[in-house]
C-alpha cells in the first residue's frame, strides 16, 4: 500500500531564507507525486506534480521538487521564502489506483 | 474558466442526522473524488466516481454514499452522524485514466460541524 511520510511537523523559516520541505513515500513502483499548499479555512492548491522523466520539477510560486527514487523522497525547495508562503504543505503519492495517499503535512510559519 | 466549486461552505449538523455535500468539477473533468480532511490531518480518501459508478472507495463505512450526476457534478452523503464526522470535505476533480492527465484540482471544501 501507499504511503506518504512527512518528518516535519512545524517549520520555522526567516523572510528570504532558503526552504526544503522533507517527504518520504512508500510504493512498489515508480509513483505520480504531487506537493500541495493549503491556506488556513481554504482548499488544496497543485504547487508541481512529477511524472516520468527529468527528476527536478518545477512549479508555481517559484517552488521546485526533486525526484530521488534511491531515497524514496520528493523533497519541495525554495530559495526564498516570501511571507505569503506560511501555510500548509501536502506531499502525496498516487499509484496505480488514481486516488492521491498524503502525508499528514508540514506547517510553515514565515518570521518577518 | 470555472475551477471545483463545493457548496455549502459550512455546515452545522446534530448527532443522527444526515448531509449531502454538493460539488461540481472543473470545466472539462468527468472524474470526482472526494477527500476527508480531520484537524491536524491529510487529507483522507473516501470514493472516486467517474461515468455516474463509483469506481473505488477508501476505508470509509457505509454511511457514506455518494452520486455523480451526467453532467459530472457529484454529491456525498453522509447518514447517522456522528461528532467524528466533522471534518473538511474536499472535493477533487480530475480527467479520467488514460487521458494522460492525472492532477486532481481541488474545491475549498465544505467545513462540517456536528454537535
Amino acid at each position: 500500500a501507499q504511503s506518504v511520510t512527512q518528518p516535519d511537523i512545524h517549520i520555522t523559516v526567516s523572510e528570504g531564507a532558503s526552504l526544503e520541505l522533507r517527504c518520504n513515500y512508500s510504493y512498489g513502483a515508480t509513483p505520480y507525486l504531487f506537493w500541495y499548499v493549503q491556506s488556513p479555512g481554504q482548499g488544496l492548491q497543485l504547487l508541481l506534480k512529477y511524472f516520468s522523466g527529468d527528476t527536478l520539477v518545477q512549479g508555481i510560486k517559484g517552488f521546485e521538487a526533486e525526484f530521488k527514487r534511491s531515497q524514496s523522497s520528493f523533497n519541495l525547495r525554495k530559495p526564498s521564502v516570501h511571507w505569503s508562503d506560511a501555510a500548509e504543505y501536502f506531499c502525496a503519492v498516487q499509484g496505480g489506483s488514481e486516488k492521491l495517499v498524503f502525508g499528514k503535512g508540514t506547517k510553515l510559519t514565515v518570521n518577518p | 474558466d470555472a475551477g471545483v466549486t463545493q457548496s455549502p461552505t459550512h455546515l452545522i449538523k446534530t448527532r443522527g442526522q444526515q448531509v449531502t455535500l454538493r460539488c461540481s468539477p472543473k470545466s472539462g473533468h468527468d472524474t470526482v473524488s472526494w477527500y476527508q480532511q480531520a484537524l491536524g490531518q491529510g487529507p483522507q480518501f473516501i470514493f472516486q466516481y467517474y461515468e455516474e459508478e463509483e469506481r473505488q472507495r477508501g476505508n470509509f463505512p457505509d454511511r457514506f454514499s455518494g452520486h455523480q450526476f451526467p453532467n459530472y457534478s457529484s454529491e456525498l452523503n453522509v447518514n447517522a452522524l456522528l461528532l467524528g464526522d466533522s471534518a473538511l470535505y474536499l472535493c477533487a476533480s480530475s480527467l479520467a485514466a488514460g487521458s494522460g492527465l492525472y492532477e486532481q484540482y481541488f474545491g475549498p471544501g465544505t467545513r462540517l460541524t456536528v454537535t
